[in-house]
């Protein structure tokens, strides 16, 4: 059964350094997000992007954030310049449609700064 | 904005039955999904409304009530397994979804 992948499961980082994490959509969706969960809370949403550009945002993207789809296949959220507060586990999703209730995550990438 | 209150835990017994509510407010509203999250796992969908009514899917089923803004989730014949969070989310007219906190269920032998 087609599945998301997310590189890598855990990354430990220094506060002020750049992480890249990695995501492969399920290849025939058209539709992408990455949502953080901070331990023991809700799922937050951050980004969505459609037709190989940001579609929304929320409050938390701010200038630290970018997504990429590098090719046809990866879709990379980088965070520059870490802060202790990006501790979180990060989730990439993906949907076939616009029409769809459901959301197609992957495992996870949990990131940790210290 | 969006705001979506959930109760933070419910408990229950194997083989009973529970109702999880979801009450929203948000704008564009297209639809309200369910989501099971068991500890260090990844969200899993359940459900999805995009009408009023009753979405049933083997032991769970979903409703839900647009002129409310409410939604449930219902679980049956509950198994050990069941014991995971639930998120409900809804989703707007920019296919954004946007997760509830997260009602967390205990089952109890």
């Amino acid at each position: 059964e087609p599945e998301v992948t997310q590189t890598p499961s855990h990354q430990v980082t220094q506060m002020g350094q750049e992480v890249i994490l990695r995501c492969v959509p399920i290849s025939n969706h058209l539709y992408f997000y990455w949502y953080r969960q901070i331990l023991g809370q809700k799922v937050e949403f951050l980004v969505s992007f459609y037709n190989n550009e940001i579609s929304e945002k929320s409050e938390i993207f701010d200038d630290q954030f970018s997504v990429e789809r590098p090719d046809g296949s990866n879709f990379t959220l980088k965070i520059r310049s870490t802060k202790l507060e990006d501790s979180a586990m990060y989730f990439c999703a993906s949907s076939p449609t616009g029409s769809t209730g459901e959301l197609f995550f992957g495992e996870g990438s949990r990131l940790t700064v210290l | 904005g969006q705001s979506l209150e959930q109760p933070s835990e419910v408990t229950a017994v194997e083989g009973a039955i529970v109702q999880i509510n979801c009450t929203y407010q948000t704008s564009g509203f297209y639809g309200l999904s369910w989501y099971q999250q068991h500890d260090g796992g990844a969200p899993t969908f359940l459900s999805y409304n995009a009408l009023d009514g009753l979405e049933e899917t083997g032991r769970f089923s979903s409703f839900l009530s647009r002129s409310d803004s409410y939604g449930y989730l219902l679980l049956q014949e509950l198994q050990m397994k069941d014991s995971a969070s639930y998120f409900c989310a809804v989703r707007n007219n920019f296919n954004k979804f946007y997760f509830g906190s997260g009602t967390k269920l205990n089952v109890k032998p």
